[in-house]
Order: C-alpha cells, then sequence, then structure tokens
C-alpha cells in the first residue's frame, strides 16, 4: 500500500531564506508524485508533479523538487522565500495510472520578515 | 470561473441531523473524487466516480456516509445521524480520463466546512 511522511509538520524560515520541505514515500509500484499547495480558507492546488523522465521538476511560484527513488524522497524546495508563500503544504503520490491520490499530513510553511 | 464548485461552503448543524454537499466539477471532466480534511491531517480518500459510476469507497465510509453523481455531473455527498466525529472540511476534487490529458492531477473545489455541535 502507499504511505506518504512529511517529516515537519511546522518550518518557520525568515522571508528571502531558502527552504526545504522533506517528503518521503512507500509504494510497491512506479508512482506519481506531487506537492499541492492550501493557502488558507481555499482548496488545494497544484504547485509541481513528477511523472517519469528528469529528476528535478519545477513547478509554479519558484518552486522545485527531486525525485529520488533510491531514498523513495520528492523534497521540495524553493531558493529564497516571500512573505506570500505562508501555506500548508502536501507531498501526494498516486501509483502510476491509479485513481487514488494519498496525501501526507502536511507541512506548515511559515515565513516571517 | 470554470473551477470546481462546492457548495455550502459551510454547514453547522446538531448532532443526529442529516446534511448534504454538492459538488459541481469541471464540466469536461470524467472522474470526481471527495476527500475529508481534519486539522492538521491531510485529505483522506472517501470515495471516486468514473462518470455516474462510484467505483470505490474507503473504509472512512461508512454506512451514514452515501454518495451519488446521478447523470455524471454533479455529484452529492450526505451524511445521516450526524456525529461529532464528522466535523471536517469535505473537498470534492475531479481531473479527466487518464488518455485525455489526465497527468494525475487533481482540481480542487474550496472545500465544504462542516460543524457538528
Amino acid at each position: 500500500a502507499q504511505s506518504v511522511t512529511q517529516l515537519d509538520s511546522q518550518v518557520p524560515v525568515f522571508e528571502e531564506a531558502p527552504v526545504e520541505l522533506r517528503c518521503n514515500y512507500s509504494s510497491s509500484v512506479s508512482v506519481y508524485l506531487f506537492w499541492y499547495v492550501q493557502y488558507p480558507n481555499q482548496g488545494l492546488q497544484l504547485l509541481l508533479k513528477y511523472l517519469s523522465g528528469s529528476t528535478l521538476v519545477k513547478g509554479i511560484n519558484g518552486f522545485e523538487a527531486e525525485f529520488n527513488k533510491s531514498q523513495t524522497s520528492f523534497h521540495l524546495r524553493k531558493p529564497s522565500v516571500h512573505i506570500s508563500d505562508t501555506a500548508e503544504y502536501f507531498c501526494a503520490v498516486s501509483e502510476g495510472g491509479g485513481f487514488k491520490t494519498i496525501f501526507g499530513a502536511g507541512t506548515r510553511l511559515f515565513v516571517k520578515a | 470561473d470554470t473551477g470546481v464548485s462546492q457548495n455550502p461552503r459551510h454547514k453547522i448543524t446538531k448532532r443526529g441531523q442529516n446534511v448534504t454537499f454538492r459538488c459541481d466539477p469541471i464540466s469536461e471532466h470524467n472522474r470526481l473524487y471527495w476527500y475529508r480534511q481534519t486539522l492538521g491531517q491531510g485529505p483522506e480518500f472517501l470515495t471516486y466516480f468514473q462518470n455516474e459510476a462510484q467505483l470505490e469507497k474507503s473504509r472512512l465510509l461508512s454506512d451514514r456516509f452515501s454518495a451519488e453523481r446521478p447523470k455524471g455531473s454533479f455529484s452529492t455527498l450526505e451524511i445521516q445521524r450526524t456525529e461529532q466525529g464528522d466535523s471536517a472540511m469535505y473537498l470534492c476534487a475531479s481531473s479527466p480520463d487518464f488518455g485525455t490529458g489526465n497527468t494525475g492531477e487533481l482540481f480542487f473545489g474550496e472545500g465544504s466546512r462542516l460543524t457538528v455541535l
């Protein structure tokens, strides 16, 4: 069965500092990997996804993530964060071609001035 | 706006009452999903429709929960005899079929928040 572990429940960081949000997954088959962002009182929206090919994927708002198959990780990074990046970030996995997407518990990114 | 629409956005009810939520997916999307999100947790899968057929139900979906998508367009999620433990955000998402531009991305509505007193 698939599972997703987000290693940090909260990440406080100062504005313009770099940030990494960690995600590990487990699955017995090939997977698609996603990061979603949720702003207060809003639904989730896709930041980026890995389906196949290059292990470094770039998304919206300057975020990128790297797929590491040997470590079953998909960590999200941004070199310089803004106050507006304060939100909840969810890592998610679906088995390739499957309909069910499993989400991690989320990491709350809090950007301080 | 042609995104996923959910109604009502907020519902406060007393324990034991029935509630119904509605989801209008993106019009060309055949797949529709319901998730539940509690405070401090990620979305948990509840059920999935391919057109009007309900193809998968999570064990989280007790007998008090029922979901329908009668014409393959909008969907309803009904909770009967609500309990305080049902308090959560109920999220609806849609996506195209695989092979028709589906890359696995889910398109979410803003959710319906249920508070059971």
